[in-house]
């Protein structure tokens, strides 16, 4: 157990909805990562924040948002979804930036599945 | 985003030691060498990391050339539970420059019973 939660673990939508998935940092932690990974894409850095700021952004769509609140839980918002969304979405949390916040664990992911 | 170079898959004994190669000739002199790891159906986890000097810890060692444009992770004993896509990774120290925590394709790592 990394400690990093994340819900759901299973997620079934129809295109055109929106979802959120929601990601709880171990405790102490004050980084979290968000990343999708699809069978061809591999794992794909989509954003990150830090102690409720926006610090890093990868290749996330538009359609995508994510933001990180007091209480440091974050939550990755997915609308106007479409079938090349279905990916399993993980988040992952560190102490802090960089290296001297040493490794970042992962959750078990939020497999989204859109029909 | 600083690069790195692995295999695409390899293949190993159970039991015997492995040696996974990872190239990284455009390192800086800020950036941590870490490996991660993912097994099937699970999230990455932490293997190791090192800066200059090799490193050792219970899942494995890591072994830094001493101009640091290379690394080698050891498993020194494969089990199956080792079958895993293994990522090598350049984090830059205080992540002012580069904090995305980028993967590559990784090396598929395929133990034989």
């Amino acid at each position: 157990d990394s400690g990093v939660t994340q819900t759901p673990k299973h997620l079934i939508t129809a295109t055109g909805q929106r979802v959120t998935l929601r990601c709880s940092p171990r405790s102490g932690d004050l980084s979290v990562y968000w990343y999708q990974q699809s069978l061809d894409q591999g794992l794909q850095f989509l954003i990150q924040y830090y102690n409720g700021e926006e610090r890093a952004k990868g290749n996330i769509l538009e359609r995508f948002s994510a933001q990180q609140f007091p209480d440091l839980h974050s939550e990755l918002n997915l609308s106007s979804l479409e079938l090349g969304d279905s990916a399993l979405y993980f988040c992952a949390s560190s102490v802090g930036p960089g290296a001297i916040g040493a490794e970042a664990f992962f959750g078990q992911g939020t497999r989204l599945t859109v029909v | 985003d600083a690069k790195t170079t692995q295999p695409n898959s390899m293949e190993s004994n159970e039991e015997e030691p492995v040696h996974l190669p990872c190239n990284h000739s455009t390192i800086s002199g800020t950036d941590y060498i870490h490996w991660y790891r993912q097994l099937p159906s699970q999230g990455p986890e932490y293997v190791i990391h090192g800066l200059t000097s090799n490193v050792n810890n219970r899942m494995a060692s890591l072994a830094i050339a001493e101009d640091r444009k290379s690394s080698t992770l050891i498993l020194h004993r494969a089990t199956l539970r080792d079958a895993a896509v293994y990522y090598c990774i350049l984090r830059d120290v205080f992540g002012d420059r580069d904090d995305k925590i980028i993967f590559g394709k990784g090396t598929r790592l395929h133990i034989l019973p």
